[in-house]
């Protein structure tokens, strides 16, 4: 059974880096799925955040690209977003989740984590 | 930017009703890029069709998912009470790679 565990800080400074990770159990990161992450905000959507294959191919969305980065750690089995000069618009519940190659949806997801920017 | 607009935005049925869902894009989506999740409060969302109409692994036949082009349908043929949640639809594009619909809510009547 493929499990996801995301962890992190939950309180992050306005301008500050989020860092989270999610480690996979019951899967390989180096078999054929991408890995991605999702956010939703309290009380509102999902959004797709990024999301990255085991060759190190990356995709973002562009209204984050320029502040996001998605990293594989296969020795780990892991994966790992960074969100740099975050603001309160930031804070959400972050999921990370996988996506079979050719499938173009998310089956597994991890249970998510809160994330507030706040000082 | 192709966008997913959902409705109704609420839904209020019984148990044992019939529910249709709508997911209707601003272009035309191929079906196999088209998804729907059920979210319950508190937990992640739950992958329920991929390919707008194949259900996932372990979900009951209750759940139906049809449609083409740029108009989609979840329907659930008869309510369960652990039905009641917010169904979101999800498309694969070229940018952004996914985009979620903005969610329906199915309450209890």
């Amino acid at each position: 059974q493929v499990q996801l565990q995301e962890s992190g800080p939950g309180l992050v400074k306005p301008s500050g880096t989020l860092s989270l990770t999610c480690a996979i159990s019951g899967d390989s990161i180096s078999d054929s799925n991408w890995w991605t992450w999702v956010r939703q905000p309290p009380g509102k959507g999902l959004e797709w955040v990024a999301e990255i294959y085991q060759s190190g191919t990356t995709n973002y969305n562009p209204s984050l690209k320029s502040r996001v980065t998605i990293s594989v750690d296969k020795s780990k089995n892991l994966f790992s977003l960074r969100l740099n000069s975050v603001t309160a618009a930031d804070t959400a519940v972050y999921y990370c989740a996988r996506i079979p190659f050719h499938y173009y949806a998310l089956d597994v997801w991890g249970q998510g984590t809160t994330v507030t920017v706040s000082s | 930017e192709i966008m997913l607009t959902q409705s109704p935005g609420t839904l209020s049925l019984s148990p044992g009703e019939r529910a249709t869902l709508s997911c209707r894009a601003s272009q035309s989506v191929r079906s196999t890029y088209l998804a729907w999740y059920q979210q319950k409060p508190g937990q992640a969302p739950r992958l329920l069709i991929y390919g707008a109409s194949s259900r996932a692994t372990g979900i009951p036949d209750r759940f139906s998912g049809s449609g083409s082009g740029t108009d989609f349908t979840l329907t659930i043929s008869r309510l369960e009470p652990e039905d009641f949640a917010v169904y979101f639809c999800q498309q694969y594009g070229p940018s952004p790679k996914y985009a979620f619909g903005q969610g329906t809510k199915l309450e209890i009547k």
